[in-house]
């Protein structure tokens, strides 16, 4: 079955860094995503990403997050200067035209 | 602003119980409800949907129902076995978009 792929599965990055969360979405996949998941709490909407541009973004989605498909089959999250409190897992989805979500499994972030 | 309420939050069953969800949405013009289940360490994974034109559908142990005019939606898991636990969240589509709005989410315990 075709996989959302997200590395690393695990980052750790001192307050103020710029971090970039990668994801490989599924290839026949048009409709790109980034979400959150702050320990124990809900998943929350961040961002997205159709036709090389922002379709929407939560207000979460400040000035210190941008998103890029580089290559046609990678899709990135830059965090340019983190914060403590940028600590999540996040998520990265993509979906085909008209059907539900497929999720990675996530890239934890641990701001210090 | 669109909001989804997910009760409850912890639920243990015995295994071979059956498990009930409940979520309310708010914003009328969602039209798309997914269920996901997500394990320890893992991404979100998709186990049913229904959208605002059908009022239950089942696959195997798991059916959800949809009361529009109440604007509720549960899931329900039949004959529960020990691999059923795990974090179950509901999501409502929000009207003209395809984000999704997240429930708080119900840890799920099926106890052998």
């Amino acid at each position: 079955e075709p996989e959302v792929t997200q590395t690393p599965s695990h980052q750790v990055t001192q307050m103020g860094q710029e971090v970039i969360l990668r994801c490989v979405p599924i290839s026949n996949h048009l409709y790109f995503y980034w979400y959150r998941q702050i320990l124990g709490q809900k998943v929350e909407f961040l961002v997205s990403f159709y036709n090389n541009e922002i379709s929407e973004k939560s207000e979460i989605f400040d000035d210190q997050f941008s998103v890029e498909r580089p290559d046609g089959s990678n899709f990135t999250l830059k965090i340019r200067s983190t914060k403590l409190e940028d600590s999540a897992m996040y998520f990265c989805a993509s979906r085909a035209e008209g059907d539900g979500y497929t999720f990675g499994s996530g890239t934890r972030l641990t701001v210090v | 602003g669109e909001n989804v309420e997910q009760h409850p939050s912890t639920l243990s069953v015995q295994e071979g119980d059956s498990a009930v969800i409940k979520c309310t949405y708010s914003d009328s013009a969602s039209n798309y409800f997914p269920w996901y289940k997500q394990e320890l360490g893992k991404g979100p994974q998709l186990i049913i949907d229904i959208r605002s034109n059908v009022g239950e559908k089942k696959d195997q142990r798991i059916a959800v129902t949809l009361n529009k005019t109440a604007k509720h939606f549960s899931l329900h898991i039949t004959e529960t076995q020990p691999e059923d636990s795990a974090v179950y969240f509901c999501a409502a589509k929000v009207g003209g978009t395809y984000k999704y709005i997240f429930g708080t989410g119900t840890r799920l315990k099926v106890l052998a």
